[in-house]
C-alpha cells in the first residue's frame, strides 16, 4: 500500500539556517504530495503540494520538488525563523482515492 | 478561507463513559469528512471517511461500534467514543473536503484523556 517515510525529529535550528526534511514515499501510479503544518494549538494547514513529477511546490519561502525517480518530497527552507516552529508533515493522496497518507511528522525548534 | 471547527479541544473523562466530539465547516459544505487518530510520535491514522447522509467507511482494525460516526449535515460531524478506555486515550483530528474542490480543511484536533 502507499506509504510515507519522513525523517524524524526534533530538529532544533538557529535562525537563517537552512532547513531541510527528507520525506520519500511509496505508491503505486502517480500520487500528489504535500507538506502540511501544525503550529502550537492548531489544525493543520497545507503548506505546499505538487501533482506531478518535477513539480516544485512553494509558499512562505518552503520548496519542495517532485522526484519520481528517488520518490522523494523533500521540504527546504534557506533561512528558518523562530515563527517556523511547528511540526511538519508530509502526505500523499495515491491516484483515484481522496485518502490521505501521512508521514510521522518532524517538529521542528528554531532558536534566536 | 475554509475554515473547521473542532471541539472540545480538550476533555477528560472516566473509563466507561462516552465522550463526543464535533466537527463543523463554517463557510463551506463538507460533502466527504475524514477522521484522524494521532499517537504521540506517529503519524496521523486514518480511522473512518464519511460522506453526507451515508454510513462511514471505517478503516481495517477500527471498530465501528466503538467509533461512532455521524455526517448527518453537510457541516456537521461527530464521533462518539463509545465505553472509553485509557487505551482510548489519544488526539483525534477531522479533516473536511467540499464538493468540487482539492483541499483538506483540518480542525484543531482534540485531546481525548480516559482516566
Amino acid at each position: 500500500g502507499n506509504s510515507v517515510t519522513q525523517m524524524e525529529g526534533p530538529v532544533t535550528l538557529s535562525e537563517e539556517a537552512f532547513l531541510t526534511i527528507n520525506c520519500t514515499y511509496t505508491a503505486t501510479g502517480y500520487p500528489s504530495l504535500f507538506w502540511y503544518v501544525q503550529y502550537p494549538g492548531e489544525g493543520l494547514q497545507l503548506l505546499l503540494k505538487a501533482t506531478k513529477a518535477d513539480d516544485k511546490g512553494s509558499n512562505k519561502g518552503f520548496e519542495a520538488t517532485y522526484r519520481k525517480e528517488t520518490t522523494s518530497f523533500h521540504l527546504e527552507k534557506g533561512s528558518v525563523q523562530v515563527s517556523d516552529s511547528a511540526v511538519y508533515f508530509c502526505a500523499l493522496r495515491g491516484g483515484g482515492s481522496e485518502k490521505l497518507v501521512f508521514g510521522k511528522g518532524t517538529k521542528l525548534t528554531v532558536n534566536p | 478561507g475554509a475554515v473547521v471547527s473542532q471541539h472540545p479541544s480538550r476533555v477528560i473523562c472516566k473509563s466507561g463513559t462516552s465522550v463526543k466530539i464535533e466537527c463543523r465547516s463554517l463557510d463551506f459544505q463538507a460533502t466527504t469528512m475524514f477522521w484522524y487518530r494521532q499517537f504521540p510520535k506517529k503519524s496521523l491514522m486514518l480511522m473512518a471517511t464519511s460522506n453526507e447522509g451515508s454510513k462511514a467507511t471505517y478503516e481495517q482494525g477500527v471498530e465501528k461500534d466503538k467509533f461512532l460516526i455521524n455526517h448527518a449535515s453537510l457541516t456537521l460531524s461527530t464521533l462518539t467514543v463509545t465505553s472509553a478506555h485509557p487505551e482510548d486515550s489519544s488526539f483525534y483530528i477531522c479533516s473536511a473536503r467540499g464538493d468540487g474542490t482539492y483541499g483538506y480543511t483540518f480542525g484543531s484536533g482534540t485531546r481525548l484523556t480516559v482516566v
